[in-house]
């Protein structure tokens, strides 16, 4: 099974400063088709996870450009340019390259 | 819009059944997987099943084999979620989430529901 570990567990961050996000996994996530399969998903308090970022660094429909992703093989980042009120809650990774599994979590709060 | 709703989530006994359905609408049932994920009270999302799209071999996570059983009805474009053997463990928001897929590899959840609790105690 692939493990995937994210850095931090929280952060707490003043509103227009940014935020990064660390995600790796314990196999490389690229797979034979050239595609690198790993999500960003944010969930909002009290909603269902929405999706982020999708096979590493292309926003989903919607998503601010104030977002994006980047890495490689096992070692990934979720970056917030300036982070915005509406951006609280909690972010995960998670991988699709064998069935799925996601990291602990990153809650961010606004300083 | 593309809609997902779970339905059954409910207090059961330890060592008890539940049935969990997933009804979708919005898009075309057959050209996408629609997946189990949980997230147990303060945790972290866990992953628990999906149909083969063929029929041929669904998948679960190790923590649910043997006790759950998922299936797929293309007509009321509905999914099901059988769970028997109930442990005090499997409390958690029960959501079903979307995704495509290609042959046997299954792609990210680009759509969820709002999910339905299920808490397992005596």
């Amino acid at each position: 099974d692939i493990v995937m570990t994210q850095t931090p567990l929280s952060l707490s961050v003043t509103p227009g400063q940014p935020a990064s996000i660390s995600c790796k996994s314990s196999q490389s996530l690229l797979h034979t088709d050239g595609k690198t399969y790993l999500h960003w998903y944010l969930q909002k308090p009290g909603q269902s996870p929405q999706l982020l970022i999708y096979e590493l660094s292309n926003r989903f429909s919607g998503v601010p450009d104030r977002f994006s992703g980047s890495g490689s093989g096992t070692t990934f980042t979720l970056k917030i340019t300036r982070v915005e009120a509406e951006d609280v809650g909690v972010y995960f990774c998670m991988q699709s390259r064998e069935l799925y599994s996601f990291g602990q979590g990153t809650k961010l709060e606004i300083k | 819009q593309v809609q997902l709703v779970e339905s059954g989530g409910r207090v059961v006994q330890p060592g008890r059944s539940l049935r969990l359905t997933c009804a979708v609408s919005g898009f075309a049932f057959t050209n996408y997987a629609v997946h189990w994920v949980r997230q147990a009270p303060g945790k972290g999302l866990e992953w628990v099943a999906v149909p083969s799209p063929d029929g041929t071999n669904d998948y679960y996570a190790d923590s649910v084999t043997g006790r759950f059983s998922i299936s797929r009805d293309d007509s009321k474009s509905t999914v099901s979620l059988q769970m028997n053997s109930l442990r005090p463990e499997d409390t958690a928001v029960y959501y079903c989430a979307r995704s495509g897929y290609r042959g046997y590899d299954f792609f990210y959840f680009d759509y969820w529901g709002p999910g339905t609790l299920v808490t397992v105690s005596s």
